[in-house]
């Protein structure tokens, strides 16, 4: 199975900071990319997907996407304790999505 | 909201014993997928449907069986039940995708628990 690899954290941190989450993936054929926030003891919540190499922004999220490096990131600006939750790196496969472990962010107050 | 829901949404059962898991969905959406989760491994595709009787395996399916006789169904079975199948199930749709590079967003229900004692 061709692996999405994340840094499975915590990543700490402070409230109104910026929180880099960042995955590496192995399959070159890749297209989409997808990012899911998933709070514990809930069901994974869509945040954002790219396709293009370049920086997407949606409010306070940025994702980046670098396909000759095999790189996809999210930025989170003006961190929110709500924002606390892990975050899981994804990578369509054909019918399927390859799910990354997740990276843990705590942001404190 | 993506109108899926899933039941039971905790279930303990003991080993040997056949459960069935359902997912529905209120939206006709053609592509449905039960996952697995559990800490250590992320997300696994255990089987999707394509449409009314089409299923395909996932990278954990076996162990597993699914029938969809109806579009809005989409029934998840553990014929005999082992300790290893102690995890937390999601089932998931695919949106439209609408927008480009978005065709395979996908859109989970709220869980449900399963104890194999």
């Amino acid at each position: 199975q061709k692996e999405v690899e994340q840094n499975s954290g915590p990543l700490s941190v402070p409230e109104g900071a910026i929180a880099s989450l960042n995955c590496t993936y192995s399959d070159r054929g890749s297209q989409s990319f997808f990012w899911y926030r998933q709070y514990s003891g809930k069901s994974p919540e869509l945040i954002m997907f790219i396709y293009s190499n370049g920086d997407k922004e949606d409010g306070r999220f940025t994702a980046q996407l670098n396909k000759a490096s095999q790189y996809v990131s999210l930025l989170i600006r003006d961190s929110q304790p709500s924002d606390s939750a892990t975050y899981l790196c994804v990578r369509e496969a054909g019918t399927a999505l390859i799910f990354g472990k997740g990276t843990t962010l705590s942001v404190s107050s | 909201d993506a109108g899926i829901t899933q039941s039971p949404r905790h279930k303990v059962t003991e080993t040997g014993t056949p459960v069935t898991l359902r997912c529905h969905q209120t939206e006709n959406h053609r592509y449905m997928y039960w996952y697995r989760q559990d800490p250590g491994h992320g997300l696994r595709l255990i089987h999707y449907s394509y449409g009314v009787k089409d299923t395909d395996k996932g990278e954990v399916s076996d162990g597993y069986s699914v029938s969809r006789s109806k579009t809005e169904d989409f029934l998840l079975t553990l014929e005999s039940a082992t300790s290893s199948q102690t995890s937390v199930y999601f089932c998931a749709i695919r949106g439209t995708g609408a927008s480009p590079g978005s065709y395979n967003e996908q859109f989970f229900g709220p869980g449900t628990r399963l104890t194999v004692l």
